[in-house]
């Protein structure tokens, strides 16, 4: 069945390094692919989508290309800040467009 | 725009008893889904609605546990004798009718069964 592995966390890093979260699929056919993102007391919201292969989802400095070949869709930015802290989810979608998540990865980010 | 609702917030129980949550999605969706979230994972679908009809149960959603979203608006999941392993937040999620996928997502109600 359709599956979504993420790299475990916390990720801790300082202002301005540099992020990756690691983020690979399992399915069949072409599914989208999505990030969310849960802030402190907060609920799940969109960050950036790719709808196929080679797409490249992008938002506020994130950025994300769908790999088929390697059934991948890591998350980057090139330099994160405090306010970046929070928990991200990879998403594939299944039938009906329900959402399929990995575990979460949590971000925390120093000043 | 007063994006998806839910109520409670948090609900306290006694194992045994019934709990309903209640999910007000965004007016104009006509897709309505719920998650269940525990402590260190990600949402797990649990179920989905396509105006007032229920179109996919997953197997996580056992018989003790019911949704119904009568005339295609509001939506209600219901969880009776409740154990100490439901406890979780539950998520309700809504979309349009011409989904670009993304799905916008409630607050959650947090469900706690002591």
């Amino acid at each position: 069945g359709n599956s979504v592995t993420q790299m475990e966390g916390p990720v801790t890093l300082s202002e301005e390094a540099f992020l990756t979260i690691n983020c690979t699929y399992t399915a069949t056919g072409y599914p989208s692919l999505f990030w969310y993102v849960q802030y402190p007391g907060e609920g799940l919201q969109l960050l950036l989508k790719a709808t196929k292969a080679d797409d490249k989802g992008s938002n506020k400095g994130f950025e994300a290309t769908y790999r088929k070949e390697t059934t991948s869709f890591h998350l980057e930015k090139g330099s994160v800040q405090v306010s970046d802290s929070a928990v991200y989810f990879c998403a594939l979608s299944g039938g009906y467009n329900k959402l399929i998540f990995g575990a979460g990865t949590r971000l925390a980010v120093h000043p | 725009d007063t994006g998806v609702s839910q109520n409670p917030r948090h609900k306290i129980t006694k194992r045994g008893q019934n709990v309903t949550f209640r999910c007000d999605p965004i007016s104009e969706h006509n897709r309505l889904y719920w998650y269940r979230q525990t402590l260190g994972q990600g949402p797990e679908f649990l179920t989905y609605f396509q105006n007032e009809a229920q179109l996919e149960k997953s197997r996580l959603l056992s018989d003790r546990f019911s949704a119904e979203r009568p005339k295609g608006s509001f939506s209600t999941l219901e969880i009776q004798r409740t154990e100490q392993g439901d406890s979780a937040m539950y998520l309700c999620a809504s979309s349009p009718p011409d989904p670009t996928g993304e799905l916008f997502f409630g607050e959650g109600s947090r469900l706690t069964v002591l």
